[in-house]
């Protein structure tokens, strides 16, 4: 399986400021996917970061408030924008499409706490 | 759109089987995958089974696939202290399996009994 880090792992700021969280993968792949995961609540996906285009946003999240990066096949960034407490989440970023084309696998996550 | 439905809470007695229900909405779905989660851990993806799949049995692990009635089965053997977690069963939003984002069920929490 790919071997996923995320950085930071957890981070506490304050409302209006912006974070950005890192995702890098051991090996390359075809797809990238940040996951929100609100406390208590399963995961809902945001978007599916493209390699050299724009990320595909999903209902309900939009690029301004989450911009994304992909600037190669390794690596990708999710930027949470003017937060406020509701964006309070742990943020995974996910590898599919690689060695294993069927399977998903799922970095450690990012916990931010907005204050 | 797609949902995903899963029983929040199954408590069993070690040494038991536990079996945790999943059902879906998507019948595009190709792949379906269970993951668990420990606590404070990241997710673990456990196993996957593709859509023209009855059944996939791995050591401990049988998923049942029953595409008919939109309905997943994880049953473990012989539960231990170790399965305590959140069980989540997740659908492929396309076809393209683990290249496509996933909608997952809220998750079961696992709970073992001495």
């Amino acid at each position: 399986s790919a071997v996923i880090s995320q950085k930071p792992s957890r981070d506490i700021c304050q409302r209006g400021t912006s974070l950005t969280i890192q995702c890098q993968v051991d090996s390359q792949v075809t797809m990238m996917f940040w996951y929100r995961q609100q406390p208590g609540q399963s995961l809902t996906l945001i978007a599916t970061a493209n390699q050299g285009s724009e990320a595909t946003y999903e209902s309900g999240f939009v690029i301004d408030k989450f911009p994304i990066s992909r600037p190669n096949l390794t690596f990708s960034t999710l930027t949470v924008s003017n937060m406020s407490p509701e964006d309070s989440s742990i943020y995974l970023c996910s590898v599919g499409g690689g060695p294993s084309y069927n399977e998903q696998f799922f970095g450690p996550g990012t916990r931010l706490t907005v204050l | 759109g797609e949902d995903v439905e899963q029983s929040l809470f199954l408590s069993v007695r070690e040494g038991d089987s536990s079996v945790i229900n999943c059902t879906y909405t998507d019948s595009s779905s190709t792949y379906l995958y269970w993951y668990k989660q420990e606590p404070g851990a990241g997710l673990q993806l456990l196993t996957y089974i593709f859509s023209n799949m009855d059944m996939k049995q791995d050591q401990r692990l049988t998923v049942l696939l029953n595409k008919k009635d939109k309905h997943l089965s994880l049953r473990i053997a012989d539960t231990q202290t170790g399965d305590s977690a959140i069980y989540f069963c997740a659908e492929s939003i396309g076809s393209g399996g683990g290249a496509d984002g996933l909608t997952f069920g809220k998750g079961t929490h696992l709970i073992i009994q001495p």
